[in-house]
Parts: structure tokens; sequence; C-alpha cells
């Protein structure tokens, strides 16, 4: 099993719509969680940390369920430069800094 | 702030030679980078973690003769893939760890071609 699980979609959605991402991850000692953006042929970008208590960035929402292991990510009113794959990654607590990355989630946002 | 490049952009080589990469940090000090490569459609796997001053740690499966690391500086590591074979043929990226606060920012990837 991997450590980091993501649907790798593709999902196609249409402008102004409403996507959530889900990744699952099986290393319970993992304790510091992230959703990076990487396009097509380009480094990863950090979109934003994820916390337990949840946490928002503009149209942005993740969520953190330690118990379930699992995290999602939330986009509302989806823009055309959405369009991008969406990594979930975490750090395991005994591993600083090491990150590791689901397969990706691809999104194509379309007019 | 907090730019990390890398140096070749893109390179073509033959089989049997090596390729040297580049990951500089330009505007800030770290004390560990990281190395990854990606395989299209499939996501990054972190290949070594690179210290500052010391050797280098490898994944489980990457070969460190092949695969040879050096840190010699606090804003720079070098990756250099010996004796290249097309089944090296990947995209390199690395990561740069901030000494201030560990948070890590990465450099724009390096795109490997062994014919």
């Amino acid at each position: 099993r991997k450590e980091v699980e993501q649907d790798p979609g593709p999902f196609n959605v249409p402008e102004g719509a409403t996507v959530a991402f889900n990744c699952t991850y099986s290393n319970s000692a993992s304790q510091s969680f992230f959703w990076y953006r990487q396009d097509c042929r380009k480094e990863p970008k950090l979109l934003m940390s994820v916390y337990s208590s949840g946490n928002e960035d503009g149209r942005f929402t993740a969520q953190l369920n330690r118990a379930s292991q699992y995290i999602s990510l939330l986009i509302r009113d989806s823009k055309l430069s959405d369009s991008a794959t969406y990594l979930c990654v975490v750090i395991r607590g005994t591993s600083y800094g090491k990150l590791t990355f689901g397969q990706g989630t691809i999104l194509t946002v379309h007019p | 702030g907090a730019v990390v490049s890398q140096h070749p952009s893109w390179v073509i080589c033959k089989s049997g030679t090596s390729v040297k990469i580049e990951c500089r940090s330009l505007d800030f000090q770290a004390t560990t980078m990281f190395w990854y490569r990606q395989f299209p459609k499939q996501s990054l796997m972190l290949m070594a973690t690179s210290n500052e001053g010391s050797k280098a740690t490898y994944e489980q499966g990457v070969e460190k003769d092949k695969f040879l690391i050096n840190h010699a500086s606090l804003t720079l590591s070098t990756l250099t893939v010996t004796s290249a074979h097309p089944e090296d043929s990947s995209f390199y990226i690395c990561s740069a760890a901030r000494t201030s606060d560990n948070e890590q920012f990465f450099g724009p990837g390096t795109r490997l071609t062994v014919l």
C-alpha cells in the first residue's frame, strides 16, 4: 500500500464549480500535511498547509481527520487557472523534512 | 525571496556519460537539501537527503554510487548521475530547507534525457 494515496482523477469541471479532492495516508506517525500544486513540467508549489482545526485560504479549504488519516481539499468557484495537478504531501514524524508525495490529482477547469 | 535555482534546466546526453545538476539557494542558507525524481505521470520520489558538510543519506533502492551528491556549501548541492542510461531519463527536482525556519522551497527542475 502506498504511504499517501490520492484519486488520480482526472477531474473535469466547469468554471465556477466546487470540487473536492481526498487523500489518505497510512503512517499514523505523520505529523505535517500539505497540499501542493504542480503545473505541467514545472516544480511543485506549496498551496497550503493543513491543520487539524481545518483552514481556509480564499477559495481553498483544507481539512485533516487524524482519526481516519484523511486529508481533503475543497476548491470553490473554480477558475481556469486552477487547472493543475494537486499533490497531497505528508511528513512523517520520524523523518524530519522528508516530504512524501501522493501521486497527484489532475484537475481541468473548462469554460 | 526564497528562490532556488537549478542548472541546467534540461540536458540531453549519450548513454554512458555523466551529468552534473546544480541546486542553489539564491537568497537563503540551506543546511539540508533534498533531491527528488519524477517519472512521467508519476509523483515525486525522494532520492536522497543532502546535508552540508556531511554525507548524503539515500532512500532505499537508490544507488549511492550512481547518484553522487555533494553539498559543499550552505547554498549549493550537486547531483551527478554517473554512467547515465536511458532509464535514468527523468525530471530531477531539488528542494532546499531554509536553515532559519526549515521551510522548503523547490527548484524549477532539470529534465534529463539519456539517448
